[in-house]
Parts: C-alpha cells; structure tokens; sequence
C-alpha cells in the first residue's frame, strides 16, 4: 500500500520549455504533497508544500511564478517547470502525507523521482 | 547553521563491520527523526525513524536519539555491500508542520 506515482521519470527537453510533472497518491487520499529538488550530490531541498484546494506554500528562495504548483484533488498534485533553463536540470522527487496514516506508518511516501534536463 | 548536518564521507567500511553515521540538528523542538537509504538515481527510502530518546532497533539497524546533544545516529551491524549507498538523517520540521528537513547525506561503500 501507500504508492506514489510520479510521471514522467525522465524529461529532456529544449531551454525555455514548460515542463509539468505530476504526483499521484494511488491508493490513499493526500491532502498535503510535497516537493523536493535534489542537485548531484545534494541532499534533498525542499520546495513546496502543497495542500489540497489551496495555494501552495514555497520555501525561501523558490520563485513561485517558476515553480506552478496545482493540487486540485486528494490524490493529483502537479508542479509545472515554466520556461525551463538548463539550471533547472535537477531531480525532483515529490511526496505524500496519507491523510488517515495508520498507527507507526511513515510521515510521508516518495515518488520515484523525475529527472529534468534542460539542453 | 543548516538545520540538519551530516559529515557526507564517504564512509568505507569492510563487509561484516559495524557502520556508525551520524547526524546533528539545530532546531532544539524537533521531535521526530528519520534516516532514509537512497542509491544513485533512485528515491529515499524510509530504513527507520525515532521519536524518543534512546535506542530503537530493528533487524541489523539500530537508531539513537541524544535530544540533550541534539544528535542521532544510525549503526548497521554485520554491513553488506548492498549496505552501500547514501543515508539520508531528516527532522521533522515542527510538532504541527509534517515537512521534513533533509541532511546532506553520508555516503557509504562496504567493500567486500
């Protein structure tokens, strides 16, 4: 139990390319997602905290006009990579908080990550 | 001063060895605390967490909480090569926020 599907794994795609990336809870309800970026050799930075049918809070330094970040539902977030540039290439892993976790259950399930090049 | 620091090695150690990483926080509330495995490429992957002070054991992992000191560490016992890969210390940001806050990593090699 407790999947979390994250689409697509791996984009490559021109400078100046929107890129959206999508986060799916598939067999629990998620009413707050989470975004992360991680450089090589990086740890895993924080980007946003996404709650279901609100806006979504950014950490420090994260432009929220290039980052767009939508969780319509209890199981779809989705973060949208505006005008791409190759100091976005990264890999962005998103999370999910089960919003009836069971008792001992981790705080959040990881996606298997997207890897974004920008040429 | 990071909230979470972990010394990123790496940390080789013979198969059979005991492996010790180690992580400090600076956010004296923090309340619970994680160590995930991530291999290259691949998403972090939840080994154990702690909440209390102590010990908490499972299998050849064994976490410990010093809140006092503000450390944590993570010991694998009888290490494997597939041991191998970087562990992840994250806090907990807050008792009510759920974020977690990620260290830098250490990264492991059991050599065989």
């Amino acid at each position: 139990g407790a999947v979390v599907s994250q689409h697509p794994s791996w984009v490559i795609c021109k400078s100046g390319t929107s890129v959206k990336i999508e986060c799916r809870s598939l067999d629990f309800q998620a009413t707050t997602m989470f975004w992360y970026r991680q450089f090589p050799k990086q740890s895993l930075m924080l980007m946003a905290t996404s709650n279901e049918g609100s806006k979504a809070t950014y950490e420090q330094g994260v432009e929220k006009d290039k980052f767009l970040i939508n969780h319509a539902s209890l199981t779809l977030s989705t973060l949208t990579v505006t005008s791409a540039h190759p100091e976005d290439s990264s890999f962005y892993i998103c999370s999910a908080r089960d919003r009836h976790p069971s008792s001992g259950s981790q705080p959040q399930h990881f996606g298997d990550g997207t890897r974004l090049s920008i040429l | 001063q990071k909230e979470v620091e972990q010394n990123s090695g790496p940390l080789s150690v013979p198969e059979g060895a005991i492996a010790s990483l180690n992580c400090t926080y600076s956010d004296r509330g923090s309340q619970s605390f994680f160590w995930y495995r991530q291999y290259s490429g691949k998403s972090p992957e939840l080994i154990m967490f702690i909440y209390s002070n102590g010990d908490k054991e499972d299998g050849r992992f064994t976490a410990q909480l010093n809140k006092a000191s503000q450390y944590v560490s993570l010991l694998i016992r009888d290490s494997q090569p597939s041991d191998s890969a970087t562990y992840l210390c994250a806090v907990k940001r807050n008792q009510a926020g759920t974020a977690l806050i990620f260290g830098k990593g250490t990264t492991l090699s059991v050599s065989s």
